[in-house]
C-alpha cells in the first residue's frame, strides 16, 4: 500500500537558523496537506498544495509540492521557539476509499 | 465555537474491560475518522465514515468498531482492550472528503490499558 515517509524524525534547530523537512510519498499524490501538531495538542491543519511544483508561503514558513507529485518539503526561516512541535505530511491513499496517509512526523526542538 | 470534543480526555483501564471513546462536532460535517498515534508512527487511521450508517476500516482497525448513527457523533468502541491498544487517539472531521478538505482534530484521548 501507500507509504509517506518523512525525514528527519527529529531536528534540533538553533533559534534563528533555517531548516527543511521532507515528505515522500511512494505514490503520486493528487494533493498534499501539511499538520502542525504543538506539544501535548492536536494536530492543526497548515496547508494544502494541489499542482505540480506549486510553492506556498505562510510567513517564515515555505512549502512546495515536487514536480511529480511524490514528495514535498517546508523550510522554515529563522525558527523561533514557537516552531516547537511536531509536523506531518498526509497524502490520499490512492483511488480507493476516502482516506489520508499520514507521515511519521518531524519533531522540531528548538535551542534557544 | 467550531469544535471536535472528545470524552473522556484521559483513560486508563484494564484488560478486557468493554470502553467507549465519545467523540461529537458541531460543524454539521459529513466526514469523521479516528486515528492512533504511536511514537515514530505518525497518524494511523483505525476507522472512518463518510455520512450517517456508512463507515469504513481504515489501516488498523482490529480491536476496534464505530457506529455513526447520528451525524455529530462518532464513537470509538474498544469491546476487549488490550495493553498493546494503549495509544493517543484522534477523532477528526472534514466537510465532505478528507483527500481534500482540512481535517479538524478533537483534542485527544490518551489511554492506557493495563
Amino acid at each position: 500500500g501507500q507509504q509517506v515517509m518523512q525525514i528527519p524524525q527529529y531536528q534540533h534547530v538553533q533559534e534563528g537558523e533555517d531548516f527543511t523537512t521532507y515528505c515522500n510519498s511512494s505514490t503520486t499524490l493528487s494533493n498534499i496537506q501539511w499538520y502542525k501538531q504543538r506539544p501535548g495538542g492536536h494536530p492543526v491543519f497548515l496547508i494544502q498544495l494541489v499542482k505540480s511544483g506549486e510553492v506556498k508561503k505562510q510567513k517564515r514558513l515555505t512549502f512546495q509540492f515536487g514536480e511529480a507529485k511524490k514528495n514535498s518539503s517546508l523550510h522554515i526561516t529563522a525558527t523561533q521557539t514557537t516552531d516547537v512541535g511536531t509536523y506531518f505530511c498526509a497524502g490520499p491513499a490512492g483511488a480507493a476509499g476516502n482516506k489520508l496517509t499520514f507521515g511519521g512526523g518531524t519533531r522540531v526542538l528548538v535551542k534557544p | 465555537e467550531a469544535q471536535v470534543t472528545q470524552n473522556p480526555r484521559y483513560l486508563i483501564t484494564v484488560t478486557g474491560k468493554k470502553l467507549t471513546v465519545t467523540c461529537s462536532q458541531n460543524m454539521n460535517h459529513e466526514y469523521m475518522s479516528w486515528y492512533r498515534q504511536d511514537p515514530g508512527l505518525g497518524l494511523r487511521q483505525i476507522y472512518y465514515s463518510m455520512n450517517v450508517e456508512v463507515t469504513d476500516k481504515g489501516d488498523v482497525p482490529e480491536g476496534y468498531k464505530v457506529s455513526r448513527k447520528e451525524k455529530r457523533n462518532f464513537p470509538l468502541i474498544l469491546e476487549s482492550p488490550s495493553p498493546n491498544q494503549t495509544s493517543l487517539y484522534f477523532c477528526a472531521s472534514s466537510a465532505r472528503d478528507s483527500r481534500t478538505d482540512t481535517q479538524y482534530f478533537g483534542p485527544g484521548t490518551r489511554l492506557t490499558v493495563l
